[in-house]
């Protein structure tokens, strides 16, 4: 079935750092999400990227579809950032019904 | 203010029992899910409603029931609880359940379930 493996499992940066997290799935996707899980736990949409790039705030996201493969970009991290950042892609076409990675574990220290 | 409402937060069963987790939407949206999220495992799905009708279910045991009795709730039961049950559950919602290019998926905050 689908797998998606995210990249790495954690990262800890100062603030103002840049992070670059990655996301690998294991078939073509036309849907992939990125989103952000709060210390708490609740989950935020971040952006959604099946393919090329795509920017919003200090994220960047870039998507090589036919390398099966997704990039989030943080510039200029800050405190706020810390969280679990979880890639996605759909289970079956055109549906909310998602496969997620595991996640990147990102601290950011003050 | 939360826009997906999940009752309870927290909630501690014994094995064998059964318990009901609540969700209420108020985004106006056509489609509601469940997901799971156990320790150290990824987000689940589990089942999809659009407009009240079960649309999908990835869950293999019969112990999950989803119960829609409006069109902004999805409850989930869950009988003869096991430990492996213990995980935090998120329902979500979307304007509809065809999710490609438009919209997108939005979370309650979870309710965390403990079997003892």
């Amino acid at each position: 079935g689908q797998q998606v493996q995210q990249s790495p499992a954690s990262l800890v940066l100062q603030e103002g750092e840049n992070a670059e997290l990655q996301c690998n799935f294991s078939s073509t996707a036309t849907q992939l999400q990125w989103f952000y899980q709060s210390p708490g736990g609740s989950l935020v949409s971040l952006l959604s990227n099946p393919s090329g790039t795509k920017h919003t705030g200090r994220l960047t996201s870039t998507t090589v579809t036919k390398e099966r493969r997704s990039s989030l970009h943080i510039s200029s991290s800050q405190t706020t950032d810390s969280g679990t950042y979880l890639c996605a892609i759909e289970r079956s076409s055109g549906s909310w019904q998602l496969i997620f990675g595991s996640g990147t574990q990102l601290t950011v220290m003050p | 203010d939360p826009k997906i409402i999940q009752k309870p937060k927290y909630l501690v069963a014994v094995t064998g029992s059964e318990k009901i987790l609540i969700c209420e939407q108020y985004l106006g949206h056509n489609a509601m899910y469940w997901y799971r999220q156990s320790a150290k495992k990824p987000l689940e799905f589990m089942f999809s409603y659009s407009y009240q009708k079960l649309m999908d279910n990835q869950t293999a045991s019969s112990r999950f029931q989803p119960q829609s009795s409006k069109k902004n709730h999805l409850d989930l039961q869950i009988t003869a609880l096991k430990p492996d049950d213990s995980a935090t559950y998120f329902c979500a919602s979307s304007q509809d359940s065809l999710g490609r290019n438009t919209g997108q998926l939005y979370f309650g905050e979870g309710s965390k379930l403990t079997v003892l």
